[in-house]
């Protein structure tokens, strides 16, 4: 079974400073993606950036990009120039390619509350 | 483009009655899966739905089950409630079918059931 896991309960960063969250996550497809959304106070889950394991570029969304370690399996995001609406609940995400018999279902990490201070 | 919504947005039940939680997928969307929040936790996938049939279920007994109809709308439906159940319920549509395909998941605002 897929399992991810997210090491830091909480983070804080200062405003227009840089934050690195981490994931770490266990399978043993080769075929899966890798995902972060974003959780803030008002419960909808954003999705912040995506990463098919089969590239080996690693995802960036303007602020937002992943540092993916296939061999590692660790899959972690950086969030540049830190903002104040970019205080949330952070959670990271995993989902079997569409070979897998395992439908689309994602399998989330315990989440990160990350604080931003002005 | 509608989102997806759901309600209740907030419902208090007490030990041993039935909820059920409703889900309008965003539009075009066909496939529906549930999952449940824990306060503080990472969401759980309780099952998936796709033509209306369920096709994949995580680890939740069977007085957790579900309907999607012909416009891909979905219910939730808990049986004799229990305390644990207390959690955010949250919704999500995509385009993926019955593997999943490569469609995002978009989620709902969720739905907040307390069990007392």
């Amino acid at each position: 079974a897929q399992t991810v896991t997210q090491s830091q309960p909480e983070m804080s960063v200062q405003e227009a400073e840089t934050v690195t969250l981490s994931c770490t996550y266990d399978t043993s497809e080769s075929d899966y993606y890798l995902f972060w959304y974003k959780q803030p106070p008002s419960r909808q889950m954003i999705l912040v950036i995506r990463q098919e394991a089969y590239k080996q570029q690693n995802a960036t969304e303007n602020r937002f990009s992943v540092n993916f370690q296939k061999a590692a399996k660790s899959f972690s995001l950086k969030i540049s120039d830190s903002q104040l609406g970019d205080a949330a609940m952070y959670f990271c995400a995993y989902r079997s390619g569409i070979t897998s018999s395992n439908t689309g279902k994602l399998i989330f990490g315990q989440g990160t509350t990350l604080q931003v201070k002005p | 483009e509608t989102g997806v919504t759901q309600s209740p947005t907030h419902l208090i039940k007490t030990r041993g009655q039935q909820v059920t939680l409703r889900c309008s997928s965003q539009s075009g969307h066909n496939t529906v899966s549930w999952y449940q929040q824990a306060l503080g936790q990472g969401p759980q996938f309780i099952f998936q739905y796709y033509r209306e049939e369920e096709n994949g279920r995580g680890n939740f007994p069977p007085r957790f089950s579900g309907l999607q109809f012909p416009n891909y709308s979905s219910e939730l439906n808990v049986n004799a409630l229990e305390l644990d159940d207390s959690a955010l319920y949250l919704c999500a549509s995509s385009l993926g079918g019955a593997s999943g395909g490569t469609g995002e998941l978009f989620f709902g605002e969720g739905s907040r059931l307390t069990v007392l």
